[in-house]
């Protein structure tokens, strides 16, 4: 069953449309970043991941940036299938931890 | 292809009840991890281990243990289940600072 989502901000796209999801990390001291995409009912799957040392990466249809200044990220998504529909989540690793610190999520609805 | 494998996909269990959860990585990586994921709260870290026999308490530890006896095997235990600890369980593995790789997940329910 879905345990993940339920209180959950949506976005809302058409398909065929960009998709930008935001994320708001905590330390400003982490210095590699991660985007996951999780499904309903199945683990999270690594999507893109960017290093401090970047502001920009770019993978197939995804691309992700890296503000530093106001400790933001956002993956966009190229044009959105629905596939692509899935709850999305942001994670930061601060130097010299194991740890890994989690955003709550967006879930991205792609409508036909 | 990469593997990090949960041993249950649904597991139902009763109070009190002692309870195994397992994970099986086929990467060789040195760290694996064990989170529960709750709507609205994100993944909480309730433990990790860096090496073999090695652990270390997450934010949540409280009501669990683990054991790593093998590289590639981590296992959460709960000693007593209880309703709170009802939730979905992911296990992760990495090397280093690295990307997380996630097993599929076991949503267990506690009556």
């Amino acid at each position: 069953g879905e345990s993940v989502g339920l209180h959950l901000p949506t976005l809302s796209v058409q398909e065929g449309d960009n998709s930008i999801i935001n994320c708001a990390y905590s330390n400003s001291a982490s210095d590699y970043f991660i985007w996951y995409k999780q499904e309903s009912g199945k683990g999270p799957q690594f999507i893109i991941d960017i290093r401090s040392n970047m502001d920009k990466r770019q993978g197939q249809r995804v691309t992700v940036l890296l503000n530093k200044t106001v400790k933001h990220l956002s993956l966009q998504i190229a044009a959105t299938q629905p596939g692509d529909s899935a709850v999305y989540f942001c994670a930061e690793n601060p130097p010299g931890t194991y740890k890994y610190i989690f955003g709550t999520g967006t879930r991205l609805k792609v409508l036909a | 292809d990469v593997k990090v494998t949960q041993s249950s996909r649904y597991l139902v269990k009763r109070t009190g009840e002692k309870v195994f959860l397992e994970c099986v990585q086929d990467m060789d990586h040195e760290n694996m991890f064990w989170y529960r994921q709750d709507p609205g709260l994100g993944l909480r870290l309730i433990y990790f281990s860096y090496d073999v026999k090695m652990k270390e308490k997450g934010d949540i530890p409280e009501g669990y243990s683990v054991s790593r006896e093998k590289k590639e095997r981590f296992s959460l235990i709960l000693e007593s289940a209880s309703t709170n600890q009802t939730s979905m369980y992911l296990c992760a593995s990495t090397t280093g600072s690295e990307k997380l790789f996630f097993g599929s997940g076991t949503q267990l329910s506690v009556l």
